[in-house]
């Protein structure tokens, strides 16, 4: 079955730290994957997909993620936390092909970012 | 701008009221729409696909007969809850998705409060 893991529930960093997510996915085929933030009483906004390609993915805000099939994960990265980044984030897989979007969420990681 | 709008953002009703929700995709014709629940600092429950033109496919456990789900065309579902009771109470969600590019946007979520 499809799944979703994101192992940290609540991660601090610094202002001006850097920050790693880590996701890890169970898909048999080859995954859609998608990070996505959430702010407080908000929807969600994507950060970045991976579809193909470049394993090394560059999304808004400064966040990249790198797909690593052998690891079956897609951390998500940031060089520098600002504070304005504290939220939380949800890792997310879809079916390739055509899913029409039915994806598979993470529990989330929520990030805290000390002055 | 948003991309998708979902409306009311907040609405307190009395028990045994229906309440309306409202998801438009502003930007892009969705054949498929999806409806979540969000509980307090928990992930996303994904309790129904609407299709366009046809019936709402529920997860598993999800009363349909509680959440009427609506998508009368290509830009607008709707999320009706019937006979609301204060464990309906919860923060509701829509996405839509955009096949073009493989996106799935969200709206920005309806909290509901039962009282």
């Amino acid at each position: 079955a499809q799944s979703v893991t994101q192992p940290d529930i609540h991660i601090t960093v610094s202002e001006g730290a850097s920050l790693e997510l880590r996701c890890n996915y169970s898909y048999g085929a080859t995954p859609y994957l998608f990070w996505y933030v959430q702010s407080p009483g908000q929807g969600l906004q994507l950060l970045l997909k991976y579809f193909s390609g470049d394993t090394l993915v560059q999304g808004i805000k400064g966040f990249e993620a790198e797909f690593k099939r052998s690891q079956s994960s897609f951390n998500l990265r940031k060089p520098s936390v600002h504070w304005s980044d504290a939220a939380e984030y949800f890792c997310a897989v879809g079916a390739s092909g055509g899913s029409q979007g039915n994806l598979i969420f993470g529990k989330g990681t929520k990030l805290s970012v000390k002055p | 701008g948003a991309v998708v709008s979902q409306h009311p953002s907040r609405v307190i009703c009395k028990s045994g009221t229906s309440v309306k929700i409202e998801c438009r995709s502003l930007d892009f014709q969705a054949t498929t729409m999806f409806w979540y629940r969000q509980f307090p600092k928990q992930s996303l429950m994904l309790m129904a696909t609407s299709n366009e033109g046809s019936k709402a496919t529920y997860e598993q456990g999800v009363e349909k007969d509680k959440f009427l789900i609506n998508h009368a065309s290509l830009t607008l579902s709707t999320l009706t809850v019937t006979s609301a009771h204060p464990e309906d109470s919860s923060f509701y969600i829509c996405s839509a998705w955009r096949g073009a590019t493989g996106e799935l946007f969200f709206g920005e979520g309806s909290r509901l409060t039962v009282l």
